[in-house]
């Protein structure tokens, strides 16, 4: 069974700049999570969508950060404009149901 | 405010030792937890889960505590092999969200030496 894909793998913009991150769960997997995890710690999650829905985006920074999931598979995440803080790697997970999570392997991003 | 706190960024362990290692929680909400292990440029996979209603869950070599009462758990791996070197982080939600709404700690790196 195919995991979690995300591209690209690693990423470097110039602040100011748009960026985008793209991830593909796991086939049947109607849950789908997008996560950012700074250096030294734990993952935090960003927004999490059961099928299209988003139906936790409290921690989105809405200002500069957008993600959508069309047809309820793959999904996009977005920061336009980057900013310097935003250097982290971006964690994509999926999941069946309420037992566990499935990472994908991460966008590492550098904002220079 | 960390509401899952692993207080060792780092622990270094003998090759067929008893590797521990600790997780302490604030929010009394919390009542599933669970423990994922992480490889370099590879996301964090899951490893073992316990829920409020037991204080000890077993899997091969690991074994998971859990103190309610001290809002404290432990993973304990025995023994400790070279490829369990890795990050390993604590998870905590309720049981209403199952593993769908995680906080997570910091993490630990764990080092098995030969």
């Amino acid at each position: 069974e195919a995991g979690v894909v995300q591209s690209p793998r690693y990423k470097i913009i110039e602040k100011k700049q748009p960026v985008a991150f793209w991830c593909n769960p796991i086939s049947g997997h109607n849950t789908l999570y997008w996560y950012r995890q700074n250096l030294g710690q734990g993952p935090e999650l960003l927004i999490r969508y059961e099928n299209e829905e988003a139906v936790d985006d409290s921690q989105l920074p809405k200002d500069r950060f957008s993600a959508e999931r069309l047809k309820g598979v793959d999904s996009t995440l977005k920061i336009q404009p980057a900013e310097l803080g935003d250097s982290a790697v971006y964690l994509c997970a999926s999941s069946p149901g309420v037992e566990t999570q499935y990472f994908g392997p991460g966008t590492r991003l550098l904002v220079l | 405010d960390q509401q899952v706190k692993q207080n060792s960024p780092s622990l270094s362990v003998q090759e067929g030792r008893i590797s521990i290692l600790n997780c302490d929680y604030t929010n009394s909400m919390f009542d599933y937890f669970l423990w994922y292990k992480k490889y370099p440029a590879e996301g964090p996979t899951f490893l073992i889960s316990i829920s409020s209603i037991k204080d000890k869950n077993e899997d091969g070599r690991f074994t998971v505590f859990l103190n309610k009462s001290a809002k404290h758990l432990s993973l304990h791996i025995v023994p400790s092999q070279p490829g369990d070197s890795a990050v390993y982080f604590c998870a905590a939600s309720d049981q209403y969200q199952g593993a769908q709404k995680l906080v997570f700690g910091q993490g630990t790196r764990l080092t098995i030496n030969p």
